[in-house]
């Protein structure tokens, strides 16, 4: 166990549906990770927050959107869904934004659009 | 920008038996980390290995080692004394200094064999 909670962990919905997956970083953590795994584009970054500021973006659509609260919890928006959204999407978190720490993933949500 | 190469998409070794993972990466930074991350079919991301750039020494984590040359941005990632366990997907990343957000390769699939 990371000790990085994320929920749902199995998703499944329409085309153009909006949905939102919910992380919870590890206590003490203050840097928030998103990932999104899919076949056709593997691992890819897709934002970054740090103690509730946007830190840095990857190549995340425009449809979808981030933030971080001031709990430290994340949320992942995604609208306007279509059927290539469909894909596993990991959350991760780190004591601070430095690529010196390691990152702990959370147990990821498995998104379906059908 | 960063990217991150795994040319074998599958691999296969004895139990007991060694077996060397290949990655190569590119980036102009002077200061950045190389990750390897394990992916079981649970589909948890947990960090294998970690390597800081600016270390000649190669890191090594009891049956695990790797073979940094930085000049050639290569990181490869050595398994000894293989065991059933080991059996998963392997990835290699690249973690910015400044961000932290992690660049992935495609991936290795390590199958065991008894």
């Amino acid at each position: 166990d990371s000790g990085v909670t994320q929920t749902p962990k199995h998703l499944i919905t329409a085309t153009g549906q909006r949905v939102t997956l919910r992380c919870s970083p590890r206590s003490g953590d203050l840097s928030v990770y998103w990932y999104q795994q899919s076949l056709d584009q593997g691992l890819q970054f897709l934002i970054q927050y740090y103690n509730g500021e946007e830190r840095a973006k990857g190549n995340i659509l425009e449809r979808f959107s981030a933030q971080q609260f001031p709990d430290l919890h994340s949320e992942l928006n995604l609208s306007s869904l279509e059927l290539g959204d469909s894909a596993l999407y990991f959350c991760a978190s780190s004591v601070d934004p430095s690529g010196r720490n390691e990152q702990f993933f959370g147990p990821g949500t498995r998104l379906t659009v059908l | 920008a960063q990217t991150v190469t795994q040319s074998q998409p599958e691999m296969s070794v004895q139990e007991a038996e060694t077996v060397t993972l290949s990655c190569t990466y590119d980036t102009s930074e002077s200061d950045y980390y190389l990750f390897w991350y394990k992916q079981p079919p649970s589909r948890q991301m947990i960090l294998v290995i970690r390597q800081e750039a600016y270390k000649q020494q190669n890191a090594t984590e009891n049956r695990f080692s790797v073979n940094f040359q930085k000049a050639a941005k290569s990181f490869s990632l050595k398994i000894s004394d293989s065991q059933l366990g080991d059996a998963a997907m392997y990835f290699c990343a690249y973690g910015s200094s400044n961000t932290g957000k992690l660049i992935f390769g495609q991936g290795t699939t390590l199958q065991v064999k008894p």
